[in-house]
Formats: C-alpha cells, sequence, structure tokens
C-alpha cells in the first residue's frame, strides 16, 4: 500500500475560520511533510516531522499549525488565513534514514479557497 | 541561485514519440538524490524515477528513463512511447543528502507542461 489520504479534497473558508487539513499513511513511514503549491508553481515546503517531532519549519506564518499526533497522522490546523493563502496543500511521507535518499509519496492534497 | 533548473515550461509531444524534458542542477554536496515526479490536473504527484548521484548507470523505469550526465549537472527525463495519459505537469528536484541543514528537503524545479497530441 503506497497511499497517502487527505481530507478534504476540497475547503473553502472565510478569513475568520478555524479548520484543519488531516493525512494519513500507512506505510510506516517516519518522515512526513506538507507543501503549499500555487498554480503553475512547483511545491513549496511548509513543514517537516521526523519520528513525530517538528523538524523543519520554512518559516511558515504561526496561522498554520502543524501537529503529528502518532506515526500515521498529520494535521494541518488553519486560523485567521489570508486570500493569498489559498493553494494546494500536498501531504507526503517518506522512509526516514539519515543520509539515504528515500522518495517522498504524495497525497492527492487539499484545494483550499480562502475567502 | 536556483538550485534545479527546468528550461522548458511547455512541450507538445505526439503520441508514440519519445520526449525528453531537461533539467539542470546545482549542489556542492558530493552525495545527492535526484527525482521526477508528474503530476496530472489532478493535483496528486506521482513519483517517476530516482537517480542517485554515486549510481554508475542510468536508471530507467519502464517507459521512463533518466540520462544523468554528473559533468554536465543534468538529468534528463526521457519518456519513450507517449502515450496520451503522460499530458501532465511534470517537475525534477534534488535532494541533499551530506549537507545535514537541508534535513529532508526536497527542492524542486519549475516544471514542464507536457501536452500529448493523438
Amino acid at each position: 500500500d503506497t497511499e497517502v489520504t487527505q481530507t478534504p479534497k476540497h475547503l473553502v473558508m472565510g478569513m475568520t475560520n478555524k479548520k484543519s487539513l488531516k493525512c494519513e499513511q500507512h506505510m510506516g513511514h517516519r518522515a512526513m511533510y506538507w507543501y503549499k503549491q500555487k498554480a503553475k508553481k512547483p511545491p513549496e515546503l511548509m513543514f517537516v516531522y521526523s519520528y513525530e517531532k517538528l523538524s523543519i519549519n520554512e518559516s511558515v506564518p504561526s496561522r498554520f499549525s502543524p501537529e503529528c499526533p502518532n506515526s500515521s497522522l498529520l494535521n494541518l490546523h488553519l486560523h485567521a488565513l489570508q486570500p493569498e493563502d489559498s493553494a494546494l496543500y500536498l501531504c507526503a511521507s517518506s522512509q526516514e534514514e539519515t543520509g539515504a535518499p528515500y522518495e517522498q509519496y504524495f497525497g492527492p492534497g487539499t484545494r483550499l479557497t480562502v475567502t | 541561485a536556483q538550485k534545479i533548473t527546468q528550461t522548458q515550461p511547455g512541450m507538445f509531444v505526439q503520441e508514440k514519440e519519445a520526449v525528453t524534458l531537461d533539467c539542470t542542477y546545482d549542489t556542492s554536496d558530493p552525495s545527492y538524490g535526484l527525482f521526477w515526479y508528474k503530476q496530472p490536473s489532478s493535483g496528486e504527484m506521482i513519483f517517476l524515477i530516482y537517480q542517485g548521484s554515486y549510481d554508475q548507470q542510468n536508471a530507467t523505469e519502464g517507459r521512463y528513463s533518466l540520462n544523468f550526465q554528473k559533468a554536465r549537472k543534468s538529468a534528463n527525463l526521457v519518456i519513450s512511447a507517449s502515450q496520451l495519459g503522460d499530458s501532465a505537469m511534470y517537475f525534477c528536484a534534488m535532494r541533499e543528502l551530506m549537507i545535514k541543514a537541508a534535513g529532508n528537503k526536497l527542492t524542486f524545479g519549475g516544471g514542464t507542461r507536457v501536452l500529448v497530441k493523438p
């Protein structure tokens, strides 16, 4: 099973709402990632979790709050977003070993629209 | 300086023909991995092929092959016998393995959009 699932597929939220994006994998991967992708652009890394600990935060605004409750789940909590935060949010996972070039497996993404 | 450069924003290819997508990279890390991903309009990033910096042979995976020229720092993707389902955005990406600050970061190029014509 090489599947990463993400819910919801689409989300429309107002600037004062609080919502969460969810990501799940059952491949035993110990590294999980959040990416943001604007139209016609490559994905931009937001956060990396390694063994359920946050290892990389790419200077993401605090209105985005990641959470890794266990090795299979990754959440992204959203609060007070701006219209420019509208994008495709991709979750990915990979095996984790220092210096090893494991490929990342991506989920289908959540298309977020902030109104 | 850009670490991954894909110079072709878009390409047309005739069905059943081969197409080459260009990718050049820049790193001082002697140990790195190069990846190609396909992104259809549905949005999901699909892993296609991997090449390690110390691999002696070019990687192949079905209809995908990687033309790796280390001295030129290029890792071009070749898709043989194009199919209509190959129409998608293609991203080249790199992971630097020895630079600790790089962590698990995958750096992506700007992408090349491929449209296969029947």
